[in-house]
Order: C-alpha cells, then structure tokens, then sequence
C-alpha cells in the first residue's frame, strides 16, 4: 500500500529557529504539492513540483519559506525564520499530474507535520 | 477572495439520513471539482470527483452534483453512517490539470448514531 511520508509528524520550536520539514511521495508520481492547514485559511497550497522543477510558489511566503526536491524520493520545505504566524499543520501530496480525468490522477496526501512556533 | 466556497462549517446528522455539503465556486474557469475526506490527524483522501461536462457522478453511497449555472456543488452521503463523520473538503480546478487545486475551509459532519 504506497503511501506518502512526511517527517517529522510533530514539530515544537522558538520564533527564529530554523524548520525542515521532509516529505517522501509515492514512487512513480512525478508531480509534488507542499499544503498548510490553518483554522482561518483552511488548505492553502504553498507549492508545488512537477518532475522535481518547481511549477508555482506564489503561495509561499519567499523572505522565509523555501522549497526544494534534491532528488525524486524527498521533497523538503524550509522555514528560517520560523515565526508564530507559522504554526499550522503542513501536508504533502503528491501525484501523476495527468490531464486525463480520472481517480489516478489525484492526489494523495501524507499525514501532515504539525508545526508549532513558540 | 475565497474562490471556494464551504459556508458551514459544521453538519450533523442522524445515522441512516442523508447528508448534504455544499460547496460554492466563483471562478468560471474551473472544470474539475472533487471531495476529500479527513479524519483527525491523518491527511485528506480522495473521496469522488465530476467533470464539468456532467452534473452528477455516483459512487456508492456518495453522489456529487454539479449546477454550473449556480456555479454551486454538493455532495450527498445516503445512508450516512458513524464512520463517515470527518471534515469535507471541496475542491476545485481549472484547465483539468492537477497541479493547481483550490480548496474550500471544509466542513465538519459528525454522524450520530
């Protein structure tokens, strides 16, 4: 049963510590979305990949946050400086990318890193 | 602007009824539009989708309708059980591309037994 992965599933820190969180996506799949979940903005898509280039991250706050995938088993997002304002929970997904319409072609989330920023 | 719209945030029903989330869009461009499930601490699943070229798609006990005109989707639960109590999230996208799903803040059905 392929899943995604994400570590850590929990994360405490102090405002101003570096954050990383990791993601692995399910093998095969060639497309890569970084998620935040907060109570106010609901899921809002921060960024995403597409055979390890990064498509769009008009969703990320730029002076903090950063994205990358160093190769196609992990994808990791950064946060330096961490701030309050980021505590949320953090999902990957990841998926084919096809246009074809059909259940395939979804995308499958990882169980989140809960982040709290002291 | 939220594009997506989910106005209630929370549904609750007895088990056995029908369950009814709504879910409202503004941009005309969207052409694929899904539901997905999340249970506490886990990530959201993939519930049931619909191409704008139709205005229903049934599986099971879950059928989405789509009103393009209202630019408006809801999905129906028959017969709602227990364990279908969780938050729903509708999404939306356009160009049938993947890459890009809008949500909607969710809503929290809890089915009572």
């Amino acid at each position: 049963d392929a899943r995604v992965t994400q570590t850590p599933r929990h994360k405490v820190t102090e405002m101003g510590q570096e954050v990383t969180m990791r993601c692995q996506p399910i093998l095969g799949h060639n497309t890569v979305f970084w998620y935040r979940q907060t109570m106010m903005q609901g899921l809002e898509l921060l960024a995403y990949f597409r055979n390890r280039a990064p498509l769009d991250d008009s969703g990320m706050p730029k002076d903090r946050f950063s994205a990358e995938m160093p190769d196609a088993t992990l994808a990791t997002l950064k946060i330096q400086p961490s701030e309050p304002r980021d505590s949320a929970v953090y999902f990957c997904a990841s998926g084919r990318g096809g246009l074809a319409v059909t259940r395939t072609d979804t995308q499958y989330f990882g169980p989140g890193t809960r982040l709290t920023v002291l | 602007d939220q594009q997506v719209k989910q106005n209630s945030p929370s549904l609750s029903v007895q088990e056995g009824r029908i369950s009814i989330l709504n879910c409202d869009y503004t941009n005309s461009m969207f052409d694929y539009f899904l539901w997905y499930k999340k249970y506490p601490a886990e990530g959201p699943t993939f519930l049931i989708s619909i191409s704008s070229i139709k205005d229903k798609n049934e599986d099971g006990r879950f059928t989405v309708f789509l009103n393009k005109s209202a630019k408006h989707l809801s999905l129906h639960i028959v017969p709602s059980q227990p364990g279908d109590s969780a938050v729903y999230f509708c999404a939306a996208s356009a160009g049938g591309s993947q890459g890009n799903l809008i949500f909607g803040k969710g809503t929290k059905l809890s089915v009572k037994p």
